[in-house]
């Protein structure tokens, strides 16, 4: 069973600029879930798809935007960096109609200079 | 809305000692309950959970039991060991929120010899 996995594992931008970040799945799941980690804090939840489509979001602005693909895999992509962007970026996948149980990847860090 | 409060950290016991973190929490409806590690460098993995009142989760000799009157997750153990030494989330999920998980801020647990 291949896990959670996440790229690239180190980015660092510029304030304005544009990032893409991916996550793949564990295998059987179809529902994935990013989050936001800034340093010595808990992850904040930034949205969650589920067959292609957005289900659910947290307090995140429109710059913040994702895409879910027919393979499951997702991307998180983040415009106009702020310097607050700095964090660690989660990916989760779990299955829908299951008991909920996410499973997460090592995460993106991402330095916005 | 949905919130939990962990003890802040950071914890230092030596090895053997007993380990306790606390963990309340407020929610809607009927939450599911999650402990999760974060080792240095690494994502969250997911450490036990509980889905319903008076169900102890319980794995690599951590334990943590569903208390609906005290609304508390407390995560215990026995023994540690310096390979615990991490830092540790109590999260949620709450029913219609589409499975999106609520982290406290963390508990650093440093273990010594």
């Amino acid at each position: 069973e291949t896990g959670v996995t996440q790229s690239p594992t180190h980015l660092i931008k510029t304030r304005g600029q544009q990032v893409t970040l991916r996550c793949s799945s564990q295998s059987g799941h179809n529902t994935v879930s990013w989050y936001q980690q800034a340093l010595g804090q808990g992850p904040q939840f930034i949205f969650q798809y589920y067959r292609e489509e957005e289900n659910g979001r947290g307090n995140f602005p429109p710059r913040f935007s994702g895409l879910q693909f027919p393979n499951y895999s997702s991307e998180l992509n983040v415009n106009a960096l702020e310097l607050d962007d700095s964090a660690l970026y989660l990916c989760a996948s779990s299955f829908w109609g299951g008991i909920y149980e996410q499973y997460f990847g090592p995460g993106t860090r991402l330095t916005v200079t | 809305g949905n919130s939990v409060t962990q003890m802040e950290g950071p914890v230092t016991l030596s090895e053997e000692a007993f380990l306790t973190i606390n963990c309340t929490y407020t929610a809607t409806g009927y939450p599911s309950l999650f402990w999760y590690v974060q080792y240095p460098g690494e994502g969250l993995q997911l450490l036990l959970k509980a889905t319903k009142a008076d169900d102890k989760g319980s794995n690599k000799g951590f334990e943590a039991t569903y208390r609906k009157e005290t609304t508390s997750f407390h995560l215990e153990k026995g023994s540690v060991q310096v390979s615990d030494s991490a830092v540790y989330f109590c999260a949620l999920i709450s029913t219609g929120t589409a499975s999106k998980l609520t982290f406290g801020t963390g508990t650093r647990l440093q273990v010594t010899l």
